[in-house]
């Protein structure tokens, strides 16, 4: 089946530094990938999805490059800020009507000043 | 503009009580319809869905079951409640079931089993 991994725990960074989230993935068939944030107490939010032709998805900053060779779908943005603390969820959508949308385990980010 | 609502926002309930969330979507028609669960500190897990009125199929067992009445109406419930059945029940929407339609999550249900 399809499945999703990504950088496990909890990731720390000091304001101002890149920021590089992993996720890779296993799947039957080509695959979407996308990126979810979820900020403490609220629903996930779709922060980015990936495109068919090789487009580079850019959202608030941040963004995510879909390699299939790899099958990777990392999340990076330049310069990490206060406001991006929250937990990051890879997710994956693969084969025919209705397949399921499968997330990974999360990341949670914490940016400090 | 499409508004996805899910009641109630929290819930404190007894083990072996029974539960009932809901959700509704207003501003799309025949959407498809997606019920997950988060316990703490876990991962979205899917447990149900619905790509149309009276349709449901589940992908998960947890003892629970989810039904939709209405076009526009999801509700998951359960006749006993569990310990484990505490966490963050999360309705959501897509488009349809294409692989490339992203889902548009509800605010979310917080449920605490005692």
């Amino acid at each position: 089946g399809d499945s999703v991994t990504q950088t496990e725990g909890l990731v720390t960074l000091t304001e101002g530094l890149p920021v590089m989230l992993n996720c890779t993935y296993q799947s039957t068939y080509s695959p979407f990938l996308f990126w979810y944030v979820q900020h403490l107490n609220e629903a996930p939010k779709l922060l980015l999805k990936s495109f068919t032709d090789n487009k580079r998805p850019e959202h608030q900053g941040f963004h995510a490059t879909l390699h299939k060779s790899s099958s990777s779908f990392h999340l990076q943005k330049s310069s990490a800020q206060l406001s991006d603390s929250a937990l990051y969820y890879c997710a994956l959508r693969a084969g025919g009507s209705n397949a399921k949308l499968t997330f990974g385990k999360g990341t949670k980010l914490s940016v400090k000043s | 503009a499409q508004t996805i609502h899910q009641w109630p926002v929290a819930e404190i309930k007894a083990v072996g009580s029974p539960l009932s969330l809901g959700c509704t979507i207003k501003g799309k028609s025949s959407p498809n319809l997606y019920w997950y669960w988060q316990a703490t500190g876990g991962t979205l897990q899917q447990l149900f869905y619905s790509i149309t009125v009276g349709q449901v199929e589940s992908v998960v067992q947890l003892n629970l079951s989810a039904s939709r009445p209405k076009d526009d109406q999801f509700i998951l419930s359960t006749e006993k409640l569990l310990l484990s059945h505490s966490g963050f029940y999360l309705c959501a929407w897509s488009l349809d079931g294409g692989a490339g339609s992203d889902y548009t999550f509800g605010s979310g249900t917080r449920l605490l089993v005692i």
